[in-house]
């Protein structure tokens, strides 16, 4: 079965950029149907997804966050990672990792999902 | 790009049937047939419930069911269990490959 896991700092300064990773196991990162992505859920709210990455390296974003994330793909590890730039206390949420499933080439729906990390933007 | 509307919480008794909406516009959910529906319990990762607007993942009860009319997706958990007690999300695909979530539903197994 497919497994997820992100890793990275979970405090972060105001101004500075998030870094995480996502390592997957049992599972091929490079598999021609395989869309990753990274979703966030700030304390007490609700999910926002951040976007999307095709194992080639083709990248999607969400329009709001699109000017300070970048998504990449290292197929050599079997991870792929986030990084958003000039965080502020507002990007403080749980982080995760999931398979952005589907068929016919296309991504439909989000699983299996990591178990999600708690990063917490404060000086 | 606007986040999807559900209603802040619904509720139910045991054995009942509760529907949980999502609204959006006819760029997101009324544009397409990618809906989807994630159930999550209090600090645990959301799972997939419903897919493709009516399919659901294997293993998942078939209690639950999805469904679409115009700008609006529906959930409806038939024969409510008290282990349905979680919070709900929506999402769908917005075109140009990119998805909204809608802001969750906590439903309340009375």
């Amino acid at each position: 079965q497919l497994h997820l896991q992100e890793s990275g700092p979970g405090l972060v300064k105001p101004s500075e950029t998030l870094s995480l990773t996502c390592t997957v196991s049992v599972g091929s990162i490079s598999s021609t149907t395989s869309y990753w992505g990274w979703i966030r859920q700030p304390p007490g709210k609700g999910l926002e997804w951040i976007g999307t990455i095709y194992y080639s390296g083709s990248t999607y974003y969400n329009p709001s966050l699109k000017s300070r994330v970048t998504i990449s793909v290292d197929t050599s590890k079997n991870q792929f990672s986030l990084k958003l730039t000039s965080v502020t206390a507002a990007d403080t949420a749980v982080y995760y990792c999931t398979r952005h499933s589907g068929y016919n080439n296309f991504p439909r729906w989000f699983d299996p999902w990591g178990q999600g990390t708690l990063v917490t933007v404060s000086s | 790009q606007s986040a999807l509307t559900q209603p802040r919480s619904v509720s139910g008794s045991p054995g009942q049937s509760v529907t949980i909406s999502c609204t959006g516009t006819s760029s997101d959910v009324g544009g397409y047939n990618y809906v989807s529906w994630y159930q999550q319990y209090p600090g645990k990762a959301p799972k997939v419930i419903i897919y493709d607007v009516n399919k659901r993942p294997s293993g998942v009860p078939d209690r639950f069911s999805g469904s679409k009319s115009d700008n609006t997706a529906s959930l409806t958990i038939s024969g409510l269990q008290a282990e349905d007690e979680a919070d709900y999300y929506c999402c769908s695909y917005a075109g140009s490959y990119t998805w909204v979530f809608g802001g969750g539903t906590k439903l309340t197994v009375l």
